[in-house]
């Protein structure tokens, strides 16, 4: 089982609805995990993290994590198309908090049409 | 120029020739990173350093080797290079080990012939 899954896609959405990417991760002692925003021959950018079971908003992004489940979810509301891009999830190496490595998920493509 | 840079951002390179990629960060970030992202594969990390003189290997260490004399630069060299170290290569850095994540470089497009 790999340490961080992600659902493959490509995920497909029209504008202004909301994109919901997910993934899951297999050492229940990962404390911390981190989405990427990935554009096409571009370098990953954060644009989120997340500790705590629940919820975390930043303007149309939320983060979602279930520990109890290893789930963590990512919700992009108001899609537009310029978030279409590959999303990676991340989550420490060897469970823990983030103290240096990272394993990511293989990505999931997102494009948002007009 | 403030930030993470790498050099050069695409090279071609014969099997069997040995090819320094350069990572070079302006915040004295005690952590560095370099990754590699192959289709199929997504990022895998090579090694890490969590401070100058300090390295460990990642996933995938075999045929590379890095340095890090000094806190801003983390080369990452391949000794002799191999069709399959094809690949698109990042380095990243961080100042607290990650746990805000990291920042990544734009990234070297390696293509060994």
């Amino acid at each position: 089982q790999k340490e961080v899954e992600q659902n493959s896609g490509p995920l497909s959405v029209p504008e202004g609805a909301i994109a919901s990417l997910n993934c899951t991760y297999s050492d229940r002692g990962s404390q911390s995990f981190f989405w990427y925003r990935q554009y096409s021959g571009k370098s990953p950018e954060l644009i989120m993290f997340i500790y705590s079971n629940g919820d975390k908003e930043d303007g149309r992004f939320t983060a979602q994590l279930n520990k109890a489940s290893q789930y963590v979810s990512l919700l992009i509301r108001d899609s537009q198309p310029s978030d279409s891009a590959t999303y990676l999830c991340a989550a420490p190496r060897g469970g823990g908090t983030s103290y240096g490595k990272l394993t990511f998920g293989q990505g999931t493509i997102l494009t948002v049409h007009p | 120029d403030a930030g993470i840079t790498q050099s050069p951002r695409y090279k071609i390179t014969e099997t069997g020739r040995q090819v320094t990629l350069m990572c070079h960060q302006t915040w004295s970030h005690s952590y560095m990173f370099w990754y590699r992202q192959d289709l199929g594969h997504g990022l895998r990390l090579i090694y890490y350093s969590a401070a100058a003189d300090i390295t460990d290997k990642g996933e995938v260490p075999d045929g590379y080797v890095v340095s890090r004399s000094k806190t801003e630069n983390f080369p990452l060299t391949l000794e002799s290079a191999t069709r399959s170290q094809t690949s698109v290569y990042f380095c990243a850095s961080s100042d607290d080990g990650g746990g805000y994540g990291y920042t990544f470089g734009s990234g070297t497009r390696l293509t060994v012939v």
